[in-house]
């Protein structure tokens, strides 16, 4: 299967640490980068190649993969993290993929 | 500092073509492919696929392939994704984005435009 899924929402008490998952065949073998998007704004890439943060992007945000699922875990939740948070690999094909994303509530 | 500046918000008829660009800076725009990504309204992030501008080299997602164009202008360093005839499923958030070198995610996105169809 060529499909990415994420549970649809999520939520975490401010300051506690909090998962996001991502699910799919393709991410044994292709790793998953993830992107935070905030109301009317664009995305924005938060982890890139499984655990590499973009400069500007707080230590608290990081990546980790295990077999067919992928993570992105926040540790100290801000209320800022609170937006929806997408992940993204590609397929056998090259295609690239995007799971249909997380909301975050932060509480 | 890379940037990529999105045409603006466009509001268009069933059946009338578009253009709408994307405007790469702060990098060399030949040596990066750019990617299309369409969100329609409340929804998650669809790739649409992808356009290498130093040749022209295109990849489209099979669910667009043959209903839309990736082109590009090395000149002035712009991309364009356009419509030959609009559908009111295609009222969407487009966005361009960067894709880093040798890998699949996408490192700059531009702003987004807005075309909304309808009669």
């Amino acid at each position: 299967s060529s499909e990415l899924t994420q549970d649809p929402a999520v939520s975490v008490a401010l300051g506690q640490t909090v998962r996001i998952t991502c699910q799919g065949d393709s991410l044994r073998s292709f790793s998953a980068s993830w992107y935070q998007q905030k109301p009317g704004q664009a995305p924005v890439l938060v982890i890139y190649d499984r655990n590499n943060r973009p400069s500007g992007i707080p230590d608290r945000f990081s990546g980790s993969s295990s077999g067919n699922t992928a993570s992105l875990t926040i540790t100290g939740a801000q209320a800022e993290d609170e937006a929806d948070y997408f992940c993204n690999s590609r397929d056998s094909s090259g295609y690239r993929l995007f799971a249909g994303g997380t909301k975050l509530t932060v509480l | 500092e890379v940037q990529l500046g999105q045409s603006g918000v466009e509001v268009k008829k069933p059946g009338e073509s578009l253009k709408i660009s994307c405007k790469g800076s702060g990098y060399t725009f030949t040596s990066y492919w750019i990617g299309w990504v369409r969100q329609m309204p409340g929804k998650g992030l669809e790739w649409m696929g992808i356009i290498y501008p130093g040749d022209s080299d295109t990849r489209y997602s099979p669910s667009f392939q043959g209903q839309v164009t990736f082109s590009a202008d090395k000149s002035i360093s712009t991309a364009y994704l356009q419509w030959s005839s609009l559908k009111a499923s295609d009222t969407a958030m487009y966005y361009c984005a960067r894709q880093a070198g040798g890998s699949h995610y996408f490192d700059n996105w531009g702003q987004g435009t807005l075309v909304t169809v309808s009669s």
